[in-house]
This record gives C-alpha cells, structure tokens and sequence, in this order.
C-alpha cells in the first residue's frame, strides 16, 4: 500500500532535549516536505527536499533540521525544543509533476514541556 | 497582505443535501488550487484539483468550482451523508516555488442523519 509513515504517532518531550520525527515514503516520490498544524493557523510549511541531498526552508524554519540522505527517508530534528514547537506534526511527499497532489502521513502530535 | 480564507465556523446539513464550502484569497494568482479532505487525528487526503482555465470540476459526488475574478473556489458535496463529516481544506498554489502552497484552515463540515 501507498503510504507515508511518521513516528511516533504522539510524543511528549521536556524543553531543550533534542529529539527526531522520522518520515518515510514508499512511492519514490522525489519531494517531500514537512508541515506544522496549528489551531486557527491551518498547516505551515516548515522544511521541504525536492530530492536527496537538496532541502529547503519553508514558511517557520526556525528551531528545526532535516535532512534527506535517502529517497525515502525526510526526518525532523528538534535540537532543541521549546514550548512553542509544541504542534501537530505532518510528513508530506508528492511525485514529481509540479501540480502532483500531496499525500501525507498520519501526524505527530508533540507536546514539549 | 496574502490572505487565504475558509469559514471557521462549522458547516451542519442534513444527509441528502448539498454542502458548500467556500474557500476566498487575496493577493495571490494561484495557478491552480487543490481541495483536501482531513479526518480528526489523520493528515490530509487529496481530492480535487483545478486549474485556472478550468472553471468546473467533478468527481463522483464532488464538484469544485474556481473564479479568478471572484477569487474564490467553492466545493460541493452533492447527497452528502454522515460519511462526509470532517475538516476540509484548500491550498492554493503560490507561484512561488515548486509545490508551494499555501492552506487554509479548513472547514468543519457536520452531515446530520
């Protein structure tokens, strides 16, 4: 089955220890990006790879790291966590066709205290 | 400012109607403009998308409408039923970067048996 795969699914961490989301895609899709929901915010891009070795800032950037060294692999790192990165999490990837839909994992839910 | 806009308020219909949830922008060109489908605790789901040039689409019982002028896409759920309940969201794409797009808050649609 098509999918993508966040973990965990839920998560809660103290401030300032680093942690990882990890993504992954079995589509061979070449771009992947991540996305932060926020009540009355809608979703927010945070980071994006258009392929390996190649990522991007999105919209709120700041206080996360990814990388992408596999085609099917997008983590998220939090070096150094605050209250305010407290947020639903989604993993995202899409085919390579500029207006290929955006197929999305299931979420992580991080709460940092 | 770049402004995208769904009705925060929930949307409650009886089953057999029509829903029509209605997605307003300012100061964006999107090319082309996509409608999701979000379950609570599950990402989004792609559904529609359209360009432009194309001032109607359909797909079962969904039909998505885009005016440039207006600046507005409507979305409608044609003999909604209790399945159709859930957040709904459009993204409009920016014309900003590959894949760039920019999401609403979505709409809580409510079908009532």
């Amino acid at each position: 089955e098509a999918q993508v795969t966040q973990n965990p699914r839920y998560l809660i961490t103290v401030t300032g220890k680093k942690l990882t989301v990890t993504c992954s895609q079995n589509m061979n899709h070449e771009y992947m990006s991540w996305y932060r929901q926020d009540p009355g915010l809608g979703l927010r891009q945070i980071y994006y790879s258009m392929n390996v070795e190649v990522t991007d800032k999105g919209d709120v950037p700041e206080g996360y790291k990814v990388s992408r060294k596999e085609k099917r692999n997008f983590p998220l790192i939090l070096e150094s966590p605050s209250p305010n990165q407290t947020s639903l999490y989604f993993c995202a990837s899409s085919g390579q066709g500029a207006i290929s839909p955006l197929h999305f994992g299931n979420g992580t839910r991080l709460t940092v205290t | 400012s770049q402004k995208i806009e769904q009705n925060s308020e929930a949307l409650n219909i009886q089953e057999g109607k029509t829903a029509t949830l209605t997605c307003n922008y300012t100061n964006y060109s999107p090319a082309y403009l996509q409608w999701y489908r979000q379950d609570p605790g599950r990402g989004p789901v792609f559904l529609l998308l359209i360009r432009e040039n194309e001032k109607e689409k359909r797909k079962e019982r969904l039909k998505v409408t885009f005016d440039t002028t207006l600046k507005q896409s409507l979305f409608h759920i044609t003999a909604s039923q209790p399945a159709d309940s859930a957040t709904y969201l459009c993204a409009l794409e920016t014309n900003t970067g590959f894949q760039k797009l920019v999401f609403g808050t979505g709409t809580r649609l409510l079908v009532s048996p």
